[in-house]
């Protein structure tokens, strides 16, 4: 069993729908959540980053996280073609400045249709 | 957020060859970076753990006379593709961890190897 486990899609939704993705894992060490959202043939780009549980909110995107149940979540409201791309969450146990690894899932497809 | 380059973007080399990719850190200085490999469809695989001022840490399965790290300064680490085979033909990722409101790894372009 993977450490993070991810659906890999696609998903795919018509513009304007609200796109729901999700993330369990199994290390319940786990206390840094990301998302990073990645285009074909790019680096992944930080999206969203939460410290331990709760929901956080930045424009269009909210992440939620849910230790109790090892369960994380991105919502992206009012989708977007651009927003066609591989989201991946990550984790970790320790802070990462300190050059501690992150621990990925395998990402999931998501294709908006205009 | 912080910005990692990556150079070259896209290199075609043949067999046999060796293949040098640089990564930097831009507007902040990294004693740490990681090399990763991403193969088509598939999520990021850690190769490495570049540390300034020492050797690398490679993950399990990794050779490391093949993949060579080099952490030169707190703003540069190189991965050296030695005696390059077309199976080495993937995208090679960098990222840098940097500390701050948000305390998380950042991520390079990528650089897209093809070995003839």
């Amino acid at each position: 069993q993977k450490e993070v486990e991810q659906d890999p899609g696609p998903l795919s939704v018509p513009e304007g729908a609200i796109v729901s993705l999700n993330c369990t894992y199994s290390n319940s060490a786990f206390q840094y959540f990301m998302w990073y959202r990645q285009y074909s043939r790019k680096g992944p780009e930080l999206l969203m980053y939460t410290y331990s549980s709760g929901n956080k909110e930045d424009g269009r995107f909210t992440a939620q996280v849910d230790k109790s149940s090892k369960y994380i979540s991105l919502f992206i409201r009012d989708s977007q073609p651009s927003d066609s791309a591989t989201y991946l969450c990550a984790m970790s146990a320790y802070p990462q400045a300190a050059g501690n690894k992150l621990t990925f899932g395998g990402g999931t497809r998501v294709l908006v249709k205009p | 957020g912080a910005v990692v380059s990556q150079h070259p973007s896209w290199v075609i080399c043949k067999s046999g060859t060796s293949v040098k990719i640089e990564c930097r850190s831009l507007d902040f200085q990294a004693t740490t970076m990681f090399w990763y490999r991403q193969f088509p469809k598939q999520s990021l695989m850690l190769m490495a753990t570049s540390n300034e001022g020492s050797k690398a840490t490679y993950e399990q399965g990794v050779e490391k006379d093949k993949f060579l790290i080099n952490h030169a300064s707190l703003t540069l680490s190189t991965l050296t593709v030695t005696s390059a085979h077309p199976e080495d033909s993937s995208f090679y990722i960098c990222s840098a961890p940097k500390s701050g409101e948000t305390d998380t790894q950042y991520f390079g372009p990528g650089t897209r190897l093809t070995v003839l």
